[in-house]
């Protein structure tokens, strides 16, 4: 089972900041928090991830809370094509077996609109 | 360009066929994966592989079968044993296993006739 959860569906207008809530209040400390998103019938696309400071990229920041049960994904500034479903992953930690696998769960759908 | 390719984009199969999907990466990344994926779910592992000649079973590898013989390739056989085979199936690739990034190809889409 995913230890994420993340609202079903938000809506963002074009041009404004799409803020994704995540909570991982099981989170270990040495597990990492990775969003991806997946537009319609294609594969997933990494995003980003993080540990316990907030990290930015070209395509996103990620603040996560001090006591790292919550983060956000902030898309600075929303496009049509940012519309997607975004799965945030706790990812298990260590080598060997299925510890590093990613297991998703059914994401929030954002809909950014114009 | 580097990346994941993965094909056929769309692939029929007969009751009681074998189908092989196939998943090729030039990213030089020592573990690979295969995950299925039903409207509107998550990806469930299938199998994975983190060195050329191993492989390990994932959470529904149940019908499935896999082979590692290049480190590029990592191709995915759908078994007649495989009950329901109707999904979309995402190969990714990574550099480790330990928290390393994964990244994905554009998926086989199977439907059984």
């Amino acid at each position: 089972d995913a230890k994420t959860t993340q609202p079903p569906s938000m809506d963002c207008a074009e041009g404004r900041a799409a803020n994704l809530p995540c909570n991982h209040s099981t989170i270990s400390g040495n597990e990492y928090v990775y969003w991806y998103r997946q537009i319609h019938s294609q594969g997933p696309q990494y995003i980003i991830h993080g540990l316990k400071n907030n990290e930015t990229n070209e395509m996103a920041s990620l603040i996560i809370t001090e006591d790292r049960k919550s983060s956000t994904l902030i898309l600075p500034h929303a496009t049509l094509r940012d519309t997607a479903v975004y799965y945030c992953i706790v990812r298990v930690s260590g080598y060997g077996g299925s510890q590093g696998n990613l297991i998703f769960g059914k994401g929030t759908k954002l809909s950014v609109k114009p | 360009d580097g990346g994941i390719t993965q094909s056929p984009k769309y692939l029929f199969r007969k009751e009681g066929q074998n189908v092989t999907l196939s998943c090729e990466q030039n990213l030089n990344h020592d573990a690979m994966y295969w995950y299925r994926q039903d409207p509107g779910q998550g990806l469930r592992l299938i199998y994975y592989s983190q060195i050329v000649n191993d492989f390990q079973k994932g959470d529904i590898a149940e019908g499935y079968s896999v082979s590692r013989e290049k480190k590029e390739s990592f191709p995915l056989t759908v078994t007649s044993a495989q009950k329901n085979p109707t999904a979309f199936y995402l190969c990714a690739s990574s550099f480790g296993t330990h928290q390393e990034t994964q990244y994905f190809g554009p998926g086989t889409r199977l439907l059984v006739l």
